[in-house]
Order: C-alpha cells, then sequence, then structure tokens
C-alpha cells in the first residue's frame, strides 16, 4: 500500500507563472489536507477536502490560490501568478473514515516551490 | 491565540545518549497531543499520540509525556542512534482535525 505520494518534488517558477501540486492519498483515503511551511516556521493548515467537497479552506489565501479533489485523480492545488512569498514546501495529508482528531493523518513527502 | 512552544530550537548530542525535548502550549480546547519526525526533505511520521486522560506514551526508544493541567508535554528519546537525526515536532489538536503545529527542534546525532 503506497503511501502519500505528492509531486513534484521540487518545483521552480518565475514570478507570475501558475504552479500545480499533485497530491494522491492513500489508497482508500477520502480526506486530503493542505498544509505550507515557509522556512523556519511550523506547518499551517491551508484546506481540508473530501472527494468533489471543499470541507474548510480557512487557511487559505483569498486570492491566486485554489485547491480541487476531484470524483477521479489527485487532488490539485493551485496557484497563480505566483510570488517570491509563495516559495515554500507544500505537504499534503490523507487520512480514511470519519473526520475526528483521532485520525491519523499520514503525510506525503511535500513539494519544494521555488519562485524566482 | 492557538500557540506551540517547543525547546530548544536545536540539540546536538552524542550517539547513545539520551535528550529531552520540550513543547508548551497554549491551545484550547484540548483534544490531543501527538509528537512528529520529520527527516529533512521528508513528510512528517507520527510518533505518539496522547488525549487528556493520558500522561505517558511510549513507542520504542521515545516516550512522550503529556501534563494537561500545565499544558506541558515531552519526548523523551533514550539511547540515541545516528538516525534519529530530524526535526521532532509538536502538534497540538483543539477539536476535529485542525492541528497546531510547533516549529520543531532540529536534532542531530553524532557518532
Amino acid at each position: 500500500n503506497a503511501g502519500v505520494m505528492q509531486n513534484p518534488r521540487h518545483l521552480v517558477r518565475r514570478r507570475g507563472q501558475e504552479a500545480r501540486l499533485r497530491c494522491s492519498p492513500m489508497k482508500g483515503h477520502s480526506h486530503v489536507y493542505w498544509y505550507r511551511q515557509l522556512p523556519e516556521e511550523g506547518l499551517k493548515f491551508m484546506v481540508y477536502l473530501q472527494k468533489e467537497n471543499i470541507i474548510d479552506e480557512s487557511g487559505m489565501p483569498k486570492e491566486r490560490f485554489s485547491a480541487e479533489f476531484p470524483k477521479e485523480g489527485p487532488s490539485i492545488l493551485r496557484i497563480q501568478q505566483v510570488v517570491r512569498g509563495d516559495s515554500a514546501a507544500y505537504f499534503c495529508a490523507s487520512h480514511g473514515g470519519a473526520a475526528s482528531s483521532y485520525n491519523e493523518q499520514f503525510f506525503g513527502p511535500g513539494t519544494r516551490l521555488t519562485v524566482l | 491565540k492557538n500557540q506551540v512552544e517547543q525547546s530548544p530550537q536545536s540539540l546536538i548530542i552524542l550517539e547513545g545518549k539520551n535528550c529531552t525535548l520540550q513543547c508548551n502550549y497554549t491551545v484550547s480546547p484540548f483534544s490531543n497531543l501527538r509528537w512528529y519526525k520529520q527527516d529533512t526533505g521528508r513528510g512528517p511520521v507520527s510518533l505518539t499520540i496522547m488525549t487528556f486522560s493520558e500522561n505517558t506514551k511510549s513507542n520504542g526508544r521515545y516516550t512522550a509525556t503529556l501534563d494537561a493541567d500545565t499544558k506541558q508535554s515531552s519526548l523523551h528519546i533514550t539511547a540515541s542512534q545516528l538516525s534519529d537525526s530530524a526535526s521532532y515536532i509538536c502538534v497540538v489538536s483543539p477539536s476535529g482535525y485542525a492541528l497546531n503545529f510547533g516549529k520543531g527542534t532540529s536534532l542531530l546525532v553524532t557518532p
């Protein structure tokens, strides 16, 4: 059973370009979370999705950022018109079953985004 | 404001030695506290999870303690190994799926 997969592992973009980050949750998991880790900072919650639904996007910037988790395929975190401040590690996590604080979230290896 | 503070920021110890990492939190309400290990370039991996009623939990050479009254937790690593070199992150959940992450303690175990 493969773990949470993210790709690409490293992504370089110039200011103004778009970044697309992909996350395939563990098999059987229908809950996906995205987190951002800025240099020297702890992980910060961005968005929580279930299949075809955004449950909580309170941690996501209102502009330029969007996320989806379609019925088929991976979850996508999309950043439009990237700026240097978007440079960070973006982690995806997943769990199965109902959302509760006791469900362990399994993390992917992250995508390191660098904006030039 | 929900906060999780960890100390020390970084630590260097010799292989075979023990060490203790600290975590103080102001998260309220409180549901559970977790310790994660994050290797360089990898995602966090869960070591332990403790609820309000638990004050100690072990996972091999890792032992976590929790004092919910003082809102403090510690992670004790026994007989350290080179592979223990990583960042150790304290995470507190107030309820549901919300997680509040500390910045982590960077541990380096040297030969």
